[in-house]
């Protein structure tokens, strides 16, 4: 099976500060996602990558950037955390081509910025 | 605005009844359906999908129906059981785009005994 692991399940942070979240699958998959969930909105794009070094950014990227440095892991960072930031986040992976991109998703981090 | 609209923000099904959750998409570029399932504290499963070119896709309690015309899509469970109670998030997508999915604000089921 498909694993995708987030580094942390709760994370409480302070305003300003630098927010490091980590993502690693075991698939070598070459798709990889970070979302954010929250009440009414349902899942929001962040950013997305197709390969190594390579991103994109998704629906709302602002204040949020990423890393790919190794296929198996995706690093989402937030600069200068704010409370508006406070949510959970999801990490996916996928394989292109899998007929509309099936997605396997990570645990998620509740991240809580105070 | 919204490309895939889930415009229930809840429904309750008593168990063995039938549940049916619906979507509506606007791009007709979308050629793939999808359905993931969400606990709480988990992150989401795919539970199921369908190509533009069927109307129909089934798997066990769980069929997906298309209709490109309306640009509706709809999820049965049947029977529903307790364990159906979850968020369900129903996603599209244009293939081969170099493209991200959109997914619909979903819909919390509950299952009532």
């Amino acid at each position: 099976d498909v694993k995708v692991t987030q580094s942390s399940r709760y994370l409480v942070k302070r305003t300003g500060e630098k927010v490091f979240l980590e993502c690693v699958q075991d698939m070598d998959h070459e798709n990889m996602f970070w979302y954010r969930q929250d009440p009414g909105l349902g899942l929001r794009l962040i950013y997305f990558s197709y390969d190594v070094k390579m991103k994109e950014k998704g629906d709302i990227p602002e204040g949020y950037s990423v890393s790919r440095e190794k296929k198996e892991r995706f690093s989402l960072i937030l600069e200068s955390a704010s409370t508006n930031q406070t949510s959970m986040y999801l990490c996916a992976s996928s394989v292109p081509g899998q007929g509309g991109e099936k997605l396997f998703f990570g645990s998620g981090t509740q991240l809580s910025v105070l | 605005d919204q490309q895939v609209k889930q415009n229930s923000p809840s429904l309750s099904v008593q168990e063995g009844r039938i549940s049916i959750l619906n979507c509506d998409y606007t791009n007709s570029m979308f050629d793939y359906f999808l359905w993931y399932k969400k606990y709480p504290a988990e992150g989401p499963t795919f539970l199921i999908s369908i190509s533009s070119i069927k109307d129909k896709n089934e798997d066990g309690r769980f069929t997906v129906f298309l209709n490109k015309s309306a640009k509706h899509l709809s999820l049965h469970i049947v029977p529903s059981q307790p364990g159906d109670s979850a968020v369900y998030f129903c996603a599209a997508s244009a293939e081969g785009r170099d493209d991200k999915i959109i997914f619909g604000k979903g819909t919390r089921l509950h299952i009532l005994p």
